[in-house]
This record gives structure tokens, C-alpha cells and sequence, in this order.
């Protein structure tokens, strides 16, 4: 199975700070078949970008998504008192799909 | 619009069986897959496997692999997912999500499994 590696694990930053999350993978992820979902304390995650670099729907374009193969990353360009939460990649381009173990962005 | 509404708390001993059920609503219940992730109490996300609601089809993580159950009803537009012979290391909470983008575009609000002798 492909293996998730999410760095920092935890980033520290403030309101309207610019804020990147690394997701990198032990082996091509097929189609660039990334996304990346926001977890807050007691809710279910929140799908926000899919296919690497297409944001959901209602999803705000302070958050955009890049990269391809191997390497992924999340920038938050502009961090709002909401963005802090726990992030999480998760790659589909495989018949066993499988998440990172999460980047929690804290003020 | 797209809903996904899970059963309730459930408690449960060593050695037992539980089954979790998610009632999708707001779309066609067999145009797309049904998922199911858990997250332990404080850890990340684990994804479990997935279920095709139009043919039965499913598919597991190696370590849920002759241990869940992963069912539909199409005629009340509910999945279901049945883990078998629980241990302390089963307390989570599971959720079911739509893999609609095959992303996963809308999740349950989550149902909490205890396992405790």
C-alpha cells in the first residue's frame, strides 16, 4: 500500500500568515489522485481539495493544492481564525486508499 | 442536498459484533461508492474499505480483511458496515462518505464505538 508521509506535523502560525503542508508518498500516487481534507475537534473531516489541485465546492481560494507523482503540498495563503484544524492527504489512486497522519496548524 | 446519517453509539465487549449503519439521501444512493474511515480516540484517520451500492462490490484494507462486513440496501438507500470479533483496539469512531469526486465529498456525522469489557 502507499504510504502517506504529512511534514510538519504540527505548524505553528498566526492570522494571515501563509501556511504550507507537505504530503509525500512512497510511490507515485496514479492521475494525481490526492486530496486533502480539514478535521476539526468533534466534526467529521471536510473534503478541500481533490485530484491534487481542484477545490471543492464552497471551498474558499485561500486554499489551493499542487504537485504531482510523489510530492503534494496545501498552501493557506492567508491563515483566518477557521483555517486552524488538523489537515490530512489521502491518496485514491489505488485500489487500497490511505490518509496521512495529519498536520495540525495551531496558532 | 446530500446527506449521509449514521446510527448511534453502541457499546460493546470483547469478542462481540457491531454493525453501524449510513443513510444517504439528496442523490442517487447507487451512482457512488460508500467508504468507511474510523479515528480512535485522539490518532488519525484510517481508511476501511468500500462499498458499491449498485453491484455489492466491495474492497478492504488489508488488516479489516476477513474480519467486516460491508452491505447495501438500495430499496432504503442505507449502508452498512459489521465488524467482527472487536477488541479494546476497535474504539473509534467510524464514519461512511460518499466517494463522489471518487473523493470523499460528504461524510456522516460519525458514530462512536466502544469496546470495553
Amino acid at each position: 500500500e502507499i504510504v502517506l508521509t504529512q511534514s510538519p506535523g504540527t505548524l505553528s502560525s498566526s492570522p494571515g500568515e501563509r501556511a504550507t503542508l507537505s504530503c509525500r508518498a512512497s510511490q507515485s500516487v496514479n492521475n494525481d489522485y490526492l486530496a486533502w481534507y480539514q478535521q476539526k475537534p468533534g466534526q467529521a473531516p471536510r473534503l478541500l481539495i481533490y485530484g491534487a489541485s481542484r477545490r471543492a465546492t464552497g471551498i474558499p481560494d485561500r486554499f489551493s493544492g499542487s504537485g504531482s507523482g510523489t510530492d503534494f503540498s496545501l498552501t493557506i495563503s492567508r491563515l483566518e481564525p477557521e483555517d486552524f484544524a488538523v489537515y490530512y492527504c489521502q491518496q485514491y489512486g489505488s485500489s487500497l486508499w490511505t490518509f496521512g497522519q495529519g498536520t495540525r496548524v495551531e496558532i | 442536498q446530500v446527506q449521509l446519517v449514521q446510527s448511534g453509539t453502541e457499546v460493546k465487549k470483547p469478542g462481540a459484533s457491531v454493525r453501524v449503519s449510513c443513510k444517504s439521501s439528496g442523490y442517487t444512493f447507487t451512482g457512488d461508492y460508500i467508504h468507511w474511515v474510523r479515528q480512535a480516540p485522539g490518532q488519525g484517520l484510517e481508511w476501511m474499505g468500500w462499498l458499491n451500492p449498485n453491484n455489492g462490490d466491495t474492497n478492504f484494507a488489508h488488516k479489516f480483511r476477513g474480519r467486516v462486513t460491508m452491505t447495501g440496501d438500495t430499496s432504503i438507500n442505507t449502508a452498512y458496515m459489521e465488524l467482527h470479533r472487536l477488541t479494546s483496539d476497535d474504539t473509534a469512531v467510524y464514519y461512511c462518505a460518499r466517494g463522489g469526486l471518487p473523493a470523499l465529498d460528504s461524510w456522516g456525522q460519525g458514530t462512536l464505538v466502544t469496546v470495553s469489557s
